[in-house]
């Protein structure tokens, strides 16, 4: 079955960077674009950015285009966000989501999430 | 970029149907697909409807989608509720290479 395991949440300071991981099985990873989404406490969901399944075509939200970095690496069907100059608005869980289908952007799949917490 | 406005809240009895609703601000409802995702609390949300009006394998026909041009909306329709529907339902559109949710809602069943 799809499993989608996030890690590498935690605290950081202000200004500081953190790279999340997924680590993605029970499907062909190379066929599917990806997404980070990321839920801060108490509120609703915010796409974060999308990654093709290629790796070739990739998009940010614009609350953190040129601060985070999504990328993938197929021969390993692992997924990453990089994260740089953080600021207490980061703070939220981070979801990594499959596509719905290999044609499909909607998601699919979620995984449970990994908490990056922003502060000094 | 355009928004989805959600109604913050709806509450119904175990038994009866809801339907929640998600309008677009900008561009046409029926340009690109609305999907549907259930959160229940403390978990992570999955996927209800999807392309307007599909729903996912294991999801109950009880769960139903539309959309309607004129008022430039999409509805989620949940008939014969049970007390496990209760959760924050969230809509989702594209526009523009950005995903859109919609602030979500929050269903009561009582």
């Amino acid at each position: 079955q799809v499993q989608l395991v996030e890690s590498g949440g935690g605290v950081v300071q202000p200004g500081r960077s953190l790279r999340l991981s997924c680590a993605a099985s029970g499907f062909t990873f190379s066929n599917y674009g990806m997404h980070w989404v990321r839920q801060a406490p108490g509120k609703g969901l915010e796409w974060v950015a999308v990654i093709w399944s290629d790796g070739n075509n990739e998009y940010y939200a614009d609350s953190v285009n040129g601060r985070f970095t999504i990328t993938r690496d197929n021969s390993k069907n692992m997924l990453y966000l990089q994260m740089n100059s953080l600021r207490a608005e980061d703070t939220a869980v981070y979801y990594c989501a499959k596509w719905q289908y290999t044609t499909s952007s909607a998601f699919g799949y979620w995984g449970q999430g990994t908490l990056v917490t922003v502060s000094s | 970029n355009f928004m989805l406005t959600q109604p913050h809240s709806v509450s119904e009895s175990p038994g009866k149907t809801v339907t929640i609703s998600c309008t677009r601000s900008s561009g046409s409802i029926a340009t690109n697909y609305v999907q549907w995702y259930q959160q229940r609390p403390g978990s992570s949300p999955t996927i209800v409807i999807y392309e307007d009006r599909q729903r996912p394998s294991g999801v109950p026909d009880r769960f139903s989608g539309s959309i309607d041009t004129s008022s430039n909306a999409a509805s989620l329709t949940i008939s014969g509720l049970k007390t496990e529907d209760e959760a924050e339902y969230y809509c989702q559109s594209y526009g523009s290479n950005k995903w859109m949710f919609g602030g979500g809602t929050k269903l009561t069943v009582l």
